[in-house]
C-alpha cells in the first residue's frame, strides 16, 4: 500500500543532543512538509519541499533542519538550538498537480525531552 | 494565522447527523475551502474540499453558503470512530500557500 512512514513512533532526547526523525513516502509526490503540534494546539509549519534538493522554511524553522536529497524522503533533524522541543512531529506529502492540494499525512512521531 | 473560525467543541449522538460550522468571512474568490480531521495521537485525515458548489463524497457532505462566509460539513450518520478534532481551512488555488491549520473542533460522539 503507498503511505507516509514516519520513524520512530516515540523517540526521546538528551540535553545537547541532535536527534533526526524519519520520513519516508512511495506515493511519488513531490512535495513534502513537516508539521509540528503541541497539546491542544493546531498545526505549525516548519519546513517545506517542493522539489529534491531544494526545501522553504515555515513558520517554525529555528531550532531545525531538513535535507531532501531523495523524493521520497524528508527527514527533520532536531538540533539542540531548539529549546524546547518536546512535540508531536507530522510529515506530510502532496502532488502539487491541478488547481488544489491534499495532504497525505503520516502517523507522527511523539518526541520527548529526557 | 488560520482565516476560519470554528466552535472548540461539540457532541454528537451516535447515529445522529453531526453538523460542523466553520465562517470564513474574509474568503476570496480563488480560495477553496478544506475539511481535515485528526483522531487523537494519528496524522490528520483529509475529508473534502469544495470552491462554491456543495460536495458529497463516501465521507461526509460540505454545503458552502452562497455568499461562501461560512459552511457547514456533515457526517451523516456519526459512528463512535468520528470522534476527533475536525479542521477547516481555507487557501487560495495553487501558488505555494500552505495550509494553514487552526485548533479545529473536538467532536465527541457519544454512544
Amino acid at each position: 500500500d503507498g503511505g507516509i512512514t514516519q520513524s520512530p513512533k516515540y523517540l526521546f532526547r538528551k540535553e545537547g543532543q541532535n536527534v533526526t526523525l524519519s520520513c519516508e513516502q512511495n506515493l511519488n509526490h513531490d512535495a513534502m512538509y513537516w508539521y509540528r503540534q503541541d497539546p491542544g494546539q493546531g498545526l505549525r509549519l516548519i519546513y517545506y519541499s517542493q522539489i529534491v534538493n531544494d526545501f522553504q522554511k515555515g513558520d517554525i524553522a529555528e531550532g531545525y533542519s531538513v535535507s531532501r536529497e531523495k523524493k521520497e524522503s524528508f527527514p527533520l533533524t532536531v538540533t539542540s538550538a531548539q529549546k524546547n522541543p518536546t512535540a508531536f512531529y507530522l510529515c506530510a506529502s502532496s502532488t502539487l498537480q491541478g488547481a488544489w492540494e491534499k495532504l497525505f499525512f503520516g502517523s507522527g512521531t511523539q518526541l520527548s525531552v529526557l | 494565522d488560520a482565516k476560519t473560525t470554528q466552535p472548540p467543541s461539540m457532541d454528537c449522538a451516535e447515529g445522529r447527523a453531526a453538523n460542523l460550522p466553520c465562517n470564513h468571512s474574509t474568503i476570496s474568490g480563488n480560495e477553496y475551502v478544506y475539511w481535515y480531521r485528526q483522531i487523537h495521537s494519528q496524522g490528520p485525515q483529509y475529508i473534502i474540499h469544495g470552491l462554491k458548489n456543495n460536495e458529497t463524497n463516501e465521507m461526509a457532505s460540505l454545503i458552502i453558503t452562497e455568499d461562501r462566509k461560512s459552511s457547514t460539513l456533515i457526517l451523516p450518520h456519526a459512528t463512535l470512530r468520528d470522534t476527533a478534532v475536525y479542521y477547516c481551512i481555507v487557501r487560495s488555488t495553487g501558488g505555494s500557500e500552505k495550509l494553514v491549520f487552526g485548533k479545529g473542533t473536538k467532536l465527541t460522539v457519544n454512544p
